[in-house]
């Protein structure tokens, strides 16, 4: 069962435009992650939001975790080639902290 | 560099065959974790350890079994292989649910 919806499955774009990625579920998490994976490579950690409202900040990537601890949002603002890639988000639920809840992710390519 | 180390980088098996993944972490994690990623299936847990000399099952246990030999290392088997365990397999560690460190991966072909 699939308990973290991402949207939009797969985004090309031309580079210096903006995109938001969404990650959505029922299910109330204690913490979320952002993940960015390249082909033949393991997924690389971005960030971690733990508090509802919570919103970090890494370069032109901005994190959004929801007020109810529900959702999150990733807004990249003037893509860049090097940005392409697979975009996961992995939520920890308060009763099982080693089973984390993946989306299916996101696939980005920003082109030149 | 500190990290994840996985072998091997690819195998090819035959079905009925069985290897054992290897994988090590040098950040003095306590957690680690073994998935296997799948086009369209996203990141599936198949086992994991809280700690040395424990390990629990996760989503899709079924065909594998795992070792927790120290801390460093957890190590993922193939007692029998099929065509349904092909797949990409990831090893990972965490000192706390809060941030996961991902190996490079091995790529599993059963044929």
């Amino acid at each position: 069962t699939q308990l973290l919806e991402q949207s939009p499955q797969f985004l090309s774009i031309q580079e210096g435009e903006n995109l938001t990625v969404y990650c959505n579920s029922s299910s109330v998490f204690s913490s979320l992650q952002w993940y960015r994976q390249e082909p033949g490579e393991g997924p690389v950690l971005l960030v971690t939001v733990v508090t509802g409202g919570e919103v970090k900040k890494l370069k032109r990537l901005t994190f959004q975790f929801g007020d109810a601890r529900k959702d999150s949002s990733l807004h990249i603002t003037a893509a860049q080639p090097g940005d392409t890639g697979l975009y996961l988000c992995a939520g920890a639920k308060a009763d099982s902290n080693y089973q984390l809840i993946w989306g299916a992710g996101t696939k980005l390519i920003i082109k030149p | 560099n500190a990290g994840v180390t996985q072998t091997p980088k690819f195998q090819v098996l035959k079905t009925g065959q069985s290897m054992t993944l290897q994988c090590a972490q040098d950040m003095n994690h306590n957690s680690m974790y073994w998935y296997r990623q799948d086009p369209g299936m996203g990141l599936r847990l198949i086992y994991y350890s809280a700690s040395e000399g424990t390990t629990d099952k996760g989503e899709v246990p079924n065909g594998y079994n795992v070792s927790r030999l120290n801390k460093r290392e957890f190590s993922l088997r193939l007692e029998s292989a099929a065509p349904s365990q092909t797949s990409v397999y990831f090893c990972a560690s965490d000192w706390e649910p809060r941030g996961y460190t991902f190996g490079s991966g091995t790529r599993l072909t059963v044929v």
